[in-house]
């Protein structure tokens, strides 16, 4: 039962366009969301975070969009860079800070020139 | 900045053998992680800790334990190593705000 879902496996953006990564919840629970970055052999590093009690947040290229009503939240960077490639993960839990992290299945962006 | 530190980056292991995965911290947080990706899977839970000797099963610990007899580490171990254990595995440390810190991750393959 998979309780975060990226549907979309791969997207691939020319640079300088948007990127616009999906994540679906099925838990009403869920609280906090956040998004992960991973490069191959690597640990997956934080990127931005949400809490249910806001809809947007917003850090430099990257955007964070929640809809509570349709358990969706996304991801946008703009623009995008060659930099950016990368597996993105959403993620999401019942706590902030202590509780277990649930994560999606990934998306593999790639940013071409 | 805190540091998660996996003891080995690339592992080949044969079918049967008991396999060691060393996690340390470089500080005091209480919260770690072992989750393993998979292509197509995404990262999944095997087991937590919140404390000292304590453990708590995640989504798939089927095959897997785990020991915390010190704070700062935390060593999954596959009991008896099989083809489908496969895959990379990733400690985390809960650090608040901004989620966990990650290590860099074991590449464990089981011949």
């Amino acid at each position: 039962d998979q309780q975060v879902k990226q549907n979309s496996p791969s997207l691939s953006v020319q640079e300088g366009r948007i990127s616009i990564l999906n994540c679906d919840y099925t838990n009403s629970m869920f609280d906090y969301f956040l998004w992960y970055k991973k490069y191959p052999a690597e640990g997956p590093t934080f990127l931005i975070s949400i809490s249910s009690i806001k809809d947007k947040n917003e850090d430099g290229r990257f955007t964070v969009f929640l809809n509570k009503s349709a358990k969706h939240l996304s991801l946008h960077i703009v623009p995008s860079q060659p930099g950016d490639s990368a597996v993105y993960f959403c993620a999401a839990s019942e706590r902030r800070n202590t509780d277990k992290l649930i994560f999606g299945t990934g998306t593999r962006l790639q940013v071409f020139p | 900045d805190v540091k998660v530190t996996q003891s080995s980056r690339y592992l080949v292991k044969r079918t049967g053998e008991k396999v060691f995965l060393e996690c340390v911290q470089d500080m005091d947080h209480e919260n770690m992680f072992w989750y393993r990706q998979d292509p197509g899977l995404g990262l999944r839970l095997i087991y937590f800790s919140y404390d000292v000797k304590m453990k708590e099963k995640g989504d798939i610990p089927e095959g897997y334990s785990v020991s915390r007899e010190k704070k700062e580490r935390f060593s999954l171990i596959l009991e008896s190593a099989s083809t489908n254990q496969t895959s990379m595995y990733l400690c985390a440390i809960a650090v608040g705000g901004d989620g966990y810190t990650f290590g860099s991750g074991t590449r464990l393959t089981v011949v």
